[in-house]
């Protein structure tokens, strides 16, 4: 079994400062790692994803995240926030076992922008 | 709209009552899942398709809960005799990959159910 601890249930931070939301995972085998985004009154999004290769993946809106094996940690930081990233992220993982890719999630972390 | 659709979008039931929920998945995708997010709180699995077979229902929390996907393209969730610890926002998600694939996983608005 795995599991997904976003340690901050809420992040406020003013406009362009930037922002860490933390992950942190368990599992006994390995995984493929995810960030979603929900914007208020939306769906989920995909943000992002580790699937192999380089362990920094980046956001076509200037997120990134950098998978961490030995401290299994799969972060995201964005180095100046907009009022518009207003949102709740989840981080979610997938076990590499082809048992189904069912999503486990973190219980997420809300970003309030300030202006 | 080309996305993944639910309906209804909310539902209020009484205690007792059975309940049925709907997705619609982008049209050709293969895999089909359904979680549920209570207040506060990530997203849980519930049941996987993959077509018409459902392939995992180990998330379904008791017997009153019941999924199907009969054609292989809408798929129902069945919540029997609800009760109030069955709040919670039902989100439908599609995705166009076999079980060996890792596809992304295109979800839907939600319903939001409230037992009362």
């Amino acid at each position: 079994a795995q599991s997904v601890t976003q340690l901050d249930s809420q992040v406020p931070v003013f406009e362009e400062a930037p922002v860490e939301l933390r992950c942190n995972y368990s599992s006994s085998v390995s995984v493929y790692l995810f960030w979603y985004v929900q914007y208020p009154n939306q769906g989920l999004q995909l943000l992002l994803k580790y699937l192999s290769g380089s362990t920094l993946v980046k956001s076509i809106n200037g997120f990134e995240a950098e998978f961490n094996k030995s401290q299994t940690s799969f972060h995201l930081r964005k180095p100046s926030v907009h009022i518009s990233d207003t949102a709740e992220y989840f981080c979610a993982v997938i076990p590499d076992t082809n048992a189904g890719n069912m999503l486990t999630f973190g219980g997420g972390t809300r970003l309030m922008v300030k202006p | 709209g080309a996305g993944v659709s639910q309906s209804p979008r909310y539902k209020v039931a009484k205690r007792g009552q059975d309940v049925a929920l709907r997705c619609d998945p982008i049209s050709g995708h293969v895999s089909l899942f359904w979680y549920q997010q209570a207040l506060g709180q990530g997203p849980e699995f519930l049941t996987y398709f993959q077509n018409e077979a459902q392939l995992d229902k180990s998330g379904l929390p008791s017997d009153r809960f019941f999924a199907e996907r009969p054609e292989g393209s809408v798929s129902t969730l069945k919540i029997q005799r609800t009760q109030q610890e069955d709040s919670a926002v039902y989100l439908c998600a599609s995705s166009l990959s076999l079980a060996g694939e890792l596809d992304e996983q295109f979800f839907g608005p939600g319903t939001r159910l409230t037992v009362l």
